[in-house]
């Protein structure tokens, strides 16, 4: 089974930072990767699909880059509304989540 | 709108059993395949189970085969998880969702299932 490792665990930023965080697949899965966001309360929210793919109405500030076994999620200049968990997720064949990111605003 | 609502959760002893439902609108029903994903409490999301868009096929991870089927009514738009001999570890929040190509871009609200004597 595929192993879905994200860091850090938590990160506490700044207003108006870019901040960058790590998917690692434990095979080769291609672009087969997907991020979401969850704040506390809600159903989680897609980001991104096919690791570089921004889904619909999701502001330009999130980024999403990698191949094969090695990826990440980007936000520039990171607003406050930002601050949430961000899961990566292997798509197809036994979706797989990695344990998430937490993003704190300072 | 695509709205998924789930239903069906509350407290239930170990080794009881429980169905969750989950009534989708705003789509054509039969044409998606249907997931169900978990979250425990204060964790990450877990996949629990998925179904083809005719149902004929479904797929599962190791910690509930055997224990947990899902299945579909395509004239009713409903899907549903049937929890059988449920453990404490099964507690969370179920999440009914439904794919685009390349992620989960539809979720409900969810539905709590407390495994609990």
């Amino acid at each position: 089974n595929i192993v879905m490792t994200q860091s850090p665990k938590s990160m506490s930023i700044s207003v108006g930072d870019r901040v960058t965080m790590n998917c690692k697949a434990s095979q080769n899965v291609g672009n087969n990767i997907a991020w979401y966001q969850q704040k506390p309360g809600q159903s989680p929210k897609l980001l991104i699909y096919y690791a570089s793919n921004r889904y619909t109405g999701v502001p330009d500030r999130f980024t999403g880059g990698g191949y094969g076994t090695d990826f990440t999620l980007t936000i520039n200049s990171v607003q406050a509304e930002d601050a949430a968990f961000y899961y990566c997720q292997r798509i197809y064949n036994s979706p797989t989540f990695g344990g998430g990111t937490k993003l704190e605003l300072k | 709108e695509v709205q998924l609502v789930e239903s069906g959760g509350g407290l239930v002893q170990p080794g009881r059993s429980l169905k969750l439902s989950c009534v989708a609108s705003g789509f054509t029903f039969n044409n998606y395949w249907m997931t169900w994903i978990r979250q425990a409490p204060g964790k990450g999301l877990e996949w629990v189970a998925s179904i083809t868009n005719t149902g004929g096929s479904t797929y599962y991870p190791d910690s509930v085969k055997g224990r947990f089927t899902i299945s579909r009514d395509n004239a009713k738009s409903t899907l549903y998880l049937q929890m059988n001999s449920l453990r404490s570890e099964d507690t969370a929040t179920y999440y009914c969702t439904r794919e685009i190509a390349g992620g989960f871009a539809y979720w409900g609200q969810g539905t709590l299932v407390t495994v609990s004597s």
